[in-house]
């Protein structure tokens, strides 16, 4: 079974400043995607990024971005310039590419930002 | 685009009493949700599966008879807990497969309290 693991239960950073957010994966599949999920105070669940593992380039959303090392099943996201408003849990996802649907979750980090 | 709704955001109700929460995707079809349980501080557990349709699939361990899921059409899906006792009191969030795939987009989450 795919698991998924993300080591930091919690993590600070600076306000403007740059955070690394680790995530590492298993699974024995070759076709597979990737998701960072980010779940502030409200609860809404809102997909911060999305990789598929076919495609050797790293996934960019503005100031979010990832290091997706295949081979290494690590899956890290990178926040440039951070904002009050990222503070939040982030959520590391996996799901197999049509096999199961289920999306499988790390356990969470969650991100302080310091004015 | 990709727009999950929830409704109601916040109930509150008698112990033996049952309750309906619904889940639109308001943008896109989605012939398959999800319906998650979140405990306070810990990831996302996923309850079940709903194929607009057909049945349910219920992940291990949670009782089918208690937790009612419908999905009647391409945009709603109902989650009825029955008979709700204190014991499920939680967050729960539901998600929609979104026109990409495999992406899952979710709604903003229920939060139940039975007294």
């Amino acid at each position: 079974a795919q698991t998924v693991t993300q080591s930091q239960p919690e993590m600070s950073v600076q306000e403007a400043e740059t955070v690394t957010l680790s995530c590492t994966y298993d699974t024995s599949e070759s076709d597979y995607y990737l998701f960072w999920y980010k779940q502030p105070p409200s609860r809404q669940m809102i997909l911060v990024i999305r990789q598929e593992a076919y495609k050797q380039q790293n996934a960019t959303e503005n100031r979010f971005s990832v290091n997706f090392q295949k081979a290494a099943k690590s899956f890290s996201l990178k926040i440039s310039d951070s904002q009050l408003g990222d503070a939040a849990m982030y959520f590391c996802a996996y799901i197999s590419q049509g096999g199961s649907e289920k999306l499988v979750f790390g356990k969470g980090t969650k991100l302080t930002v310091n004015p | 685009g990709a727009v999950v709704s929830q409704h109601p955001s916040w109930v509150i109700c008698k112990s033996g009493t049952s309750v309906k929460i619904e889940c639109r995707s308001l943008d896109f079809q989605a012939t398959t949700m999800f319906w998650y349980r979140q405990f306070p501080k810990q990831s996302l557990m996923l309850m079940a599966t709903s194929n607009e349709g057909s049945k349910a699939t219920y992940e291990q361990g949670v009782e089918k008879d208690k937790f009612l899921i419908n999905h009647a059409s391409l945009t709603l899906s109902t989650l009825t807990v029955t008979s709700a006792h204190p014991e499920d009191s939680s967050f729960y969030i539901c998600s929609a497969r979104g026109p990409a795939g495999e992406t899952q987009y979710f709604g903003p989450g229920t939060r139940l309290l039975v007294l």
